[in-house]
């Protein structure tokens, strides 16, 4: 069965300290695998999709890599406004749904 | 205006009763889902259709039902409501692209069962 593990579940950085956060999967031929960004009361917005091993994709301060078990989301020097919860899904080859991590809840202090 | 819209955006209901959560949207895409988020177990998904005479359960179906009435709109319905139905609902569109294919969100619906 296809499994999306996120971690840490929370994690609490002060402004301009830079870290990662881990997705870890196990799926039979991976399809894609997508973060997004959720923000309280709101839908998840997307940010990038990763398809193959060593691909990697950059938005502002947010880089995403892969392996061919896990995906990073490295923060480089947050601000404030990169607080929110990041989620992790991945699609299976031959399957029509995505499998999503619970998620990761980044506060950034300024 | 949004690309994906959900009505309503929240709504307290009693055990037993029937209600519909509804979903439209601008984009043009074939492919609509559902989905639930739990506190801690992340989006689920409950049903998924790929046009309008496509209709496919996803994970988490039982207790609910879901009609496509045009290409645009997808409703979810619980046919009887039960507290642990409480969670916050999402519909999502996607169009696939050279195999490629990214979900896009509506804004949510907050549901309360009493």
């Amino acid at each position: 069965e296809d499994q999306v593990t996120q971690s840490p579940e929370a994690l609490r950085l002060q402004e301009g300290e830079s870290s990662s956060l881990n997705c870890s999967y196990t799926v039979s031929g991976l399809r894609g695998l997508f973060w997004y960004r959720q923000d309280p009361g709101k839908g998840p917005e997307f940010l990038f999709t990763l398809y193959s091993a060593g691909e990697e994709k950059e938005k502002e301060r947010l880089k995403a890599t892969l392996t061919k078990k896990e995906s990073f989301l490295h923060i480089t020097a947050p601000k404030p406004e990169d607080s929110a919860t990041y989620l992790c899904a991945v699609q299976a080859s031959g399957n029509n749904d995505m499998r999503f991590g619970a998620g990761t809840r980044l506060t950034v202090k300024p | 205006d949004a690309d994906v819209t959900q009505t309503p955006r929240n709504r307290i209901t009693k055990t037993g009763k029937r209600i519909m959560l509804e979903c439209s949207q601008t984009k043009g895409h074939d492919r609509m889902y559902w989905y639930r988020q739990d506190p801690g177990l992340g989006l689920r998904l409950i049903y998924y259709s790929f046009d309008v005479k496509d209709i496919n359960k996803g994970e988490i179906s039982d207790g609910y039902s879901v009609s496509r009435q045009a290409q645009a709109k997808f409703s979810l319905s619980l046919e009887s409501a039960i507290p642990n139905q409480t969670a916050l609902y999402f519909c999502a569109t996607s169009a696939p692209d050279r195999g490629k294919e990214t979900q896009y969100f509506g804004p949510g619906t907050r549901l309360l069962v009493l």
